[in-house]
């Protein structure tokens, strides 16, 4: 049963790391893996993909085991403003389609 | 930086009638999705357009569902006969090639449509 977790929130004091693991078993083997950032009333906002190992940006870091049956994003030194909600998105294979499927999110607060 | 507009912002709509959502995804994307989010809880995947044709749709996307290009610019969804539990924001995204499954291009979201169904 393809199953995607993430855990429901978390909480930071700005200026320290951030990381928020996303766990999906059985992906499908050739999909890549992103994350996204979604602030109240928008659109979900892409911040970063990678397929293995570890992928950096100018804004995160993802890190993908071998096995990817995880991914965990980075967020360096968050500020006030990178409260939001942090979905994954992944895709499993089944029945000859291929289901994108976003994890339930995680709802970073950054603290003063 | 281009964007993927969507209208309205925010759609009401008596229960059992006919919806159209409206997206116009980046200009130079290929591959057109729509989402649905339901208060408080996570985006679902509806369905993935390409090549004029549907490529992938989920579960959700039952035949009250379709959705059209009807020209080079406008991707829409259309609710055949709306219930109370399409109530939810709708997403539009865009990616320039085969985005999240099998494919190495991040998809690009609007902002949404809100659809209330009374």
């Amino acid at each position: 049963l393809a199953k995607t977790t993430q855990p429901i929130s978390m909480d930071s004091y700005e200026g320290q790391e951030v990381n928020i693991t996303c766990s999906h078993n059985n992906i499908a083997t050739n999909d890549y893996i992103t994350w996204y950032q979604q602030f109240p009333s928008q659109g979900p906002r892409f911040i970063i993909q990678g397929y293995k190992t570890k992928v950096t940006n100018e804004v995160a870091s993802l890190f993908i085991p071998a096995d990817r049956k995880s991914s965990t994003l980075s967020l360096p030194r968050v500020s006030l403003s990178d409260t939001a909600v942090y979905y994954c998105l992944v895709a499993y294979e089944g029945a000859g389609s291929y289901q994108l499927t976003f994890g339930k999110g995680t709802k970073l607060s950054v603290i003063p | 930086e281009p964007e993927v507009t969507q209208t309205p912002s925010h759609q009401v709509t008596q229960m059992g009638q006919e919806v159209i959502l409206r997206c116009v995804p980046i200009s130079n994307h290929l591959y057109f999705y729509w989402y649905r989010q339901i208060l408080g809880q996570k985006v679902e995947f509806l369905v993935s357009f390409y090549n004029n044709e549907i490529s992938e749709k989920s579960e959700i996307f039952d035949d009250q569902f379709s959705v059209e290009r009807p020209d080079g610019s406008n991707f829409t969804l259309k609710i055949r006969s709306t219930k109370l539990e399409d109530s939810a924001m709708y997403f539009c995204a865009s990616s320039e090639s085969r985005g999240g499954a099998l494919g190495n291009q991040p998809q690009h979201f609007g902002d949404g449509t809100r659809l209330s169904i009374l």
